[in-house]
């Protein structure tokens, strides 16, 4: 099946705290993963993304973490800022040679408040 | 600014009417995506274009069609619009069609907001 479920559907944190967003999903042929990031009036633009074959990717306070057994992945966000405000769309694609096309999740829609 | 243009940011239309939406992909990227966003089912992946050529097809309705002109740009037309249809419209643009070595990224524009009474 082409899907990719996410939760929680929102998220409230404090100012500081750790944000945490779950996807999963079932099509082995799936071999990117990206997170992207959309603000209000916005279109959704790339965090940051990971392969199958790592089981964790940092960049600055945005960690991806995925378990290729579990087919599961998650975005963590350290030290939560206001300015993170914002709904996140976890995304998968097919391995190469086929479409890059993008299916994403149904978002999720975190307010950090200060 | 993402460098992928869409026109026009704001339509509103009646039921049954036509309408035609339009995306100018980033510079140099060959490919071009139409995604659908509603408040309940997320971004849904329309249709895809390589160089001109239709690459991958999503959920996109009989009604609806789209094609990639030789200057790279892309339409979407929307037809017999009901109720339903109103949503944002997505194009996004990417260097290549197939997944790349260690990139895959899709630059989105900022949307088409449609509104059908």
């Amino acid at each position: 099946q082409q899907q990719v479920k996410q939760s929680p559907q929102s998220l409230i944190v404090q100012k500081g705290g750790i944000s945490i967003i779950n996807c999963a999903y079932e099509n082995t042929a799936f071999d990117y993963f990206p997170w992207y990031q959309q603000f209000p009036g916005k279109g959704p633009a790339l965090l940051i993304a990971i392969r199958p074959d790592v089981s964790e990717k940092k960049e600055g306070r945005f960690t991806i973490s995925f378990n290729k057994s579990a087919k599961q992945f998650s975005l963590h966000i350290m030290d939560s800022q206001p300015g993170d405000s914002a709904t996140y769309f976890c995304a998968a694609s097919p391995r190469r040679g086929a479409t890059n096309k993008l299916i994403f999740g149904t978002g999720t829609l975190l307010a950090v408040q200060p | 600014d993402s460098g992928v243009t869409q026109t026009p940011k704001h339509l509103i239309t009646a039921t049954g009417q036509r309408v035609t939406l339009r995306c100018s992909p980033r510079s140099g990227d060959l490919s071009v995506y139409w995604y659908q966003q509603s408040l309940d089912q997320g971004l849904q992946f329309l249709i895809q274009y390589y160089n001109g050529e239709e690459r991958a097809k999503g959920n996109i309705l009989e009604r609806f069609s789209a094609q990639q002109f030789p200057d790279l740009h892309s339409e979407l037309n929307l037809s017999s619009l009901e109720l339903g249809d109103s949503a944002l419209y997505f194009c996004a643009s990417s260097v290549s069609g197939t997944l790349l070595s260690g990139a895959n990224v899709l630059t989105f524009g900022a949307g088409s907001r449609l509104t059908v009474l």
